[in-house]
């Protein structure tokens, strides 16, 4: 099984932040990483695709890099209503989340 | 417009059964894989199953011989058929639409989510 593993777990920061996340896979996983934006109570958000692509609708301030075991999203410009936690996840071999980090309110 | 609309959770006892399902519009189905994911309360996200566009399934460990995904295609509508119900399998549950094309697929849509609660 590909275990994911984000850092930091939670991260403080202000608006207009520029804000990194990190994801490491267990084994590579070429780029089949997405990312997910989750708000309390409602359900995850899908940010990014294939470690890099952007999905529609979703503003140009979120980037995905990375590839094989090592992936990062960066938030440039943090806004209030980025406040959320974040999700990676692997879709090379099944389907495995990472453990989210919590971006919150400096 | 895609969505999701789960249905069925709620208070089931320890080794208890349970069908959650998933109506589906703005799409087809059997065009797309089909998943559940849980979420257990202030956890994060675990996948438990899929249905492949051939029909084919599989699950996660925490679940195989335990729960079955299926699809009806005539009512556009997945299910996931939960038996032996245990308290660790409390969370919302919320079923994801693969995505289409290519050959990997991450989750491109998402229902609002259905809690089931096992407790006695």
């Amino acid at each position: 099984d590909i275990q994911m593993t984000q850092s930091p777990s939670t991260l403080s920061a202000s608006v207009g932040d520029r804000v990194t996340i990190t994801c490491r896979a267990s084994q590579s996983i070429s780029s089949w990483l997405a990312w997910y934006q989750q708000k309390p109570g409602k359900a995850p958000k899908l940010l990014i695709y294939k470690a890099s692509s952007l999905e529609s609708g979703v503003p140009s301030r979120f980037s995905g890099s990375g590839s094989g075991t090592e992936f990062t999203l960066t938030i440039s410009g943090l806004q209030a209503d980025d406040f959320a936690t974040y999700y990676c996840q692997q879709y090379n071999s099944y389907w495995t989340f990472g453990q989210g980090t919590k971006v919150e309110i400096k | 417009e895609v969505q999701l609309v789960e249905t069925g959770g709620g208070l089931i006892q320890p080794g208890g059964s349970l069908r959650l399902s998933c109506a589906a519009s703005g799409f087809t189905v059997s065009s797309n894989y089909m998943s559940w994911v849980r979420q257990a309360p202030g956890k994060g996200l675990e996948w438990v199953s899929v249905i492949y566009t051939g029909g084919s399934t599989a699950y996660a460990d925490f679940v195989k011989g335990r729960f079955t995904i299926s699809r009806d295609s005539s009512k556009n509508t997945l299910y996931l058929q939960m038996n032996s119900l245990r308290a660790e399998d409390t969370a919302v549950y919320y079923c994801a639409r693969g995505s289409s094309g290519g050959s990997y697929f991450h989750f491109d849509s998402w229902g609002q989510g259905t809690l089931v609660t096992v407790s006695s």
